[in-house]
This record gives structure tokens, sequence and C-alpha cells, in this order.
């Protein structure tokens, strides 16, 4: 099955600095690939996703990248604020199978103003 | 005119208890989930259905049985509670071919 590796388990930046998260799949089969921002005692949110056959997708000030090859994608926050603060999780899935996520371990952020 | 909608938010109940979690949907979406979060705060799947169906059935202890009266609607059960069960329970819901999923609020759950 599909193994999903997350790192960094937590990271702290300063106010305008960037941040970035980086995640491992094992599963070539795997096409799709989302982000979820979990704030303290909340749901789980989609910020952003990116499909395998684009590389790179923009929104503001997130950003994913997706190597096929090597099997890894990263999360690109920059200018952070406060409000990034949450729990990140990375996931992947087959979209043509049983749509079975499997998330990354999580990366804490925390903005320091 | 919440998506994903479960009750109850918060549930605390003894060792061997029996104890439901309902879940609903209103996006029309046909595949829903159960997934449990723990303390270090790990999401992993437990079941999903995709039009009444079980698609994925984790392993999961026997004890833990869902039901889907219909695709709107994704109840968990648990028999004879243990200490190990305490954790957050997120429903969440998608459509296929469009793959985000849509959590619920989680039910909080505490054996005590």
């Amino acid at each position: 099955g599909e193994n999903v590796e997350q790192h960094p388990s937590t990271l702290s930046v300063q106010e305008g600095d960037s941040a970035v998260i980086k995640c491992t799949y094992s599963d070539s089969a795997s096409n799709y690939f989302p982000w979820y921002k979990q704030e303290l005692g909340k749901r789980p949110q989609l910020i952003i996703d990116i499909r395998s056959n684009v590389g790179e997708k923009k929104d503001q000030r997130i950003a994913v990248t997706l190597n096929k090859t090597a099997k890894h994608f990263s999360l690109h926050i920059t200018e952070t604020q406060p409000e990034d603060s949450a729990v990140y999780f990375c996931a992947a899935m087959n979209s043509g199978g049983y749509q079975k996520v499997t998330f990354g371990t999580g990366t804490k952020l925390q903005v320091i103003p | 005119d919440t998506a994903v909608s479960q009750t109850p938010k918060y549930l605390v109940t003894q060792m061997g208890n029996d104890k439901s979690i309902k879940c609903e949907q209103n996006l029309g979406h046909d595949t829903m989930y159960w997934y449990k979060q723990d303390s270090k705060k790990f999401l992993k799947i437990m079941f999903s259905y995709n039009n009444k169906e079980l698609i994925i059935n984790e392993t999961v202890p026997n004890r833990f049985s869902p039901k889907s009266p219909d695709k709107a609607h994704l109840n968990l059960h648990i028999n004879s509670l243990e200490l190990g069960d305490s954790a957050v329970y997120f429903c969440a819901s998608s459509k296929p071919p469009d793959t985000e999923a849509f959590f619920g609020q989680g039910t909080r759950l505490t054996v005590v």
C-alpha cells in the first residue's frame, strides 16, 4: 500500500519568512496530492492540491511542487502570518482506484510574530 | 448549510460501553469515510463507503462497525469501548472524480 512520509514534524518561523514542508510517497500509481490545514480543535481543510500531470501550482502565498520521478512533493508558504500557524498534512491517493487517501504524519507550523 | 455534520461533538463514556457516532452530508457526495486522529495527530483511514457499499476496511477491530443507511449517512458504532479508543473521529465525504475530502467537525471520544 501507499506510504507517505512528511518532514519536518514541527517548524517554527518568524512572521514574514517562508516555510517549506516536504513529503515523499511510495506508490507510483498515486496521482493526486492534496494538502490540508488543521487549526487547533478544528477539522482538516483543503488548502491546495496538485495532480500528477502538473509540476507546480500556486495560489497566492502558497505553492506546491511535485517531482513524480523522485516521488516527492512540497508545500511552500511565503510571507508567513500568525494565522498560518496550524498542523499541515500532505496526502497521496490514486483517484482512479477506491480513492483511499493516505495522509502524512503532519507538520506543526508555528509562526512567531 | 453545514456540509458534513457529525454528532455528538464530545463523547465521554466508560470502558465496556457501546456508543455510536452519526454522520450526515448534504453535498450529494457518493463516498464517505471515517478517520481516526490519535493524540499525536496522525490521521488514519478506518472505513470508506461508496453509494452505501463498503469499499475500504482498514485493519480495524471488529468492535467497530460502520453502517450506511443511504449515501448521505455513515454512522459508526463501537462495541465494548477500550481506553485506546480515545481519539478524535472524523467523518468525511468526497465525490469522485473530484477528490477533495470535506471533513465533519470531529467527535472527541474519551473512554474512562
